[in-house]
């Protein structure tokens, strides 16, 4: 089973709609992102969260929203979807608990999003 | 403001051959520099990191180049292989990203291994 398990894996939808991506995690640790791939910009960074009471904007926050559930649940939500927002989504965690900032994240293998 | 930057967009090398992969940051407060793989449908994977008080550091045929004063590190991959062909991506973090665990990452470059 994956660490880092995001669902759905491919998402078709039309503008204007409410959509929520998942991401769940069983590796224990306490920070968790969320990025967004598009061609010749690489990954970038739209939220992410220290732990369940500490959620940070990103780099491109405008337009998404996020929410911690829990340790291992980390979901982003697009209120209105709007065609820009296609794109490949990444969730990724990281443990600072053991090394201070320096620690690799590891990334779920993502949510294809097309909003037509 | 691209503060990270892969300027190769793709490199193709053969079988056995050194693979050299580069990347430019412009914040001098980086202190933190990774290395990912990327398969097509799959997530980045970690492949080897470093600190900016070192400048090298080697995991089997991966190595990690540092230029702190040109500000410029490269992954050379020795001998590569098929399986190498992937996308990389560099990034960068520490102070220069709010001392976050952030992770500024550049466009990626398409590395293919011929047979």
């Amino acid at each position: 089973d994956a660490d880092v398990t995001q669902t759905p894996r491919n998402r078709i939808t039309k503008t204007g709609k409410r959509i929520m991506l998942e991401c769940s995690q069983t590796k224990g640790h306490d920070r968790m992102y969320w990025y967004r791939q598009d061609p010749g910009l690489g990954l970038r960074l739209i939220y992410y969260s220290f732990d369940v009471k500490d959620i940070n904007k990103g780099e491109i926050s405008d337009g998404y929203s996020v929410s911690r559930q829990a340790q291992a649940k980390f979901s982003l939500s697009l209120e209105s979807a709007i065609p820009n927002q296609t794109a490949l989504y990444f969730c990724a965690t990281s443990d600072t608990r053991q090394g201070g900032f320096f620690q690799p994240q590891h990334f779920g293998d993502g949510t294809r999003l097309s909003i037509l | 403001d691209q503060q990270v930057k892969q300027n190769s967009p793709s490199l193709s090398v053969q079988e056995g051959r050194i693979s050299i992969l580069n990347c430019d940051y412009t914040n001098s407060m980086f202190d933190y520099f990774l290395w990912y793989k990327k398969y097509p449908a799959e997530g980045p994977t970690f492949l080897i990191s470093i600190s900016s008080i070192k400048d090298k550091n080697e995991d089997g045929r991966f190595t990690v180049f540092l230029n702190k004063s040109a500000k410029h590190l490269s992954l050379h991959i020795v001998p590569s292989q098929p399986g190498d062909s992937a996308v990389y991506f560099c990034a960068a973090s520490g102070i220069g990203s709010g001392n976050t665990g952030k992770l500024i990452f550049g466009q990626g470059t398409t590395l293919q291994v011929k047979p």
